[in-house]
């Protein structure tokens, strides 16, 4: 079965401080991995996402993500953190599992940063 | 415009209770979904539907049921309400790529349901 990880729960980093978040998974497949971000009361919505081609995945609001196939993993980073960054973070795999497309979720990290 | 929409934003009702929570999307997605996200914003999907399959969550207790009268909506509905019924419920579409897979989930704003 296909598991995500991820193993920083909380977070906490002052303004400007550089972020990585973890995210390894457990599925020996292709996979389409994400990153998604949860504001405070509101929707997850999409950071980036990673299907083929260059393993360093750029996306919104200054965040990357590189994936390492031999580690499984698919670590988040910012260089300099906002307090607007405050949120949680999800990271997602997508893949075949029994015939059938299937997506698993990280348990999240929460993310606080202190102005 | 409303990407995804859900209705109620909140729902408050008593043990025993049968409700509905309505998804619609305005995409043109050919999957939809129903997440559950509990106090830890644990979030584990639920179903997965297109015009195709319905897939279920077999860890999901059979009193959940998702109805879709059309392309564009996905509801939920849940028999005889327990008290671990109580959480925040995302629905969500994507459009299903070349490969099979899934793309980008697009979610809507979610309905946090309480049972008393």
């Amino acid at each position: 079965a296909q598991s995500v990880s991820q193993h920083n729960h909380h977070v906490i980093l002052s303004e400007a401080a550089s972020l990585e978040l973890g995210c390894n998974y457990s599925y020996g497949g292709t996979v389409n991995l994400f990153w998604y971000v949860q504001y405070p009361g509101q929707h997850l919505q999409l950071l980036l996402k990673y299907f083929s081609g260059d393993p360093l995945v750029k996306g919104i609001k200054g965040f990357e993500a590189e994936f390492i196939k031999s580690k499984f993993s698919f670590n988040l980073r910012k260089p300099s953190v906002q307090w607007s960054d405050t949120a949680e973070y999800f990271c997602a795999v997508n893949a075949a599992s029994g015939g059938y497309q299937k997506v698993t979720f990280g348990t999240g990290t929460k993310l606080q940063v202190i102005p | 415009d409303t990407a995804v929409s859900q209705t109620p934003k909140y729902l408050v009702t008593q043990m025993g209770n049968d409700k509905s929570i309505k998804c619609e999307q305005n995409l043109g997605h050919d999957t939809m979904y129903w997440y559950k996200q509990d106090s830890k914003k644990f979030l584990k999907i639920m179903f997965s539907y297109n015009n195709k399959e319905l897939i279920i969550n077999e860890t999901v207790p059979n009193r959940f049921s998702p109805k879709s009268p059309d392309k564009a909506h996905l509801n939920l509905h849940i028999n005889s309400l327990e008290l671990g019924d109580s959480a925040v419920y995302f629905c969500a579409s994507s459009q299903e790529r070349l490969a099979g897979s899934w793309d980008t989930q697009y979610f809507g704003p979610g309905t946090r349901l309480t049972v008393l």
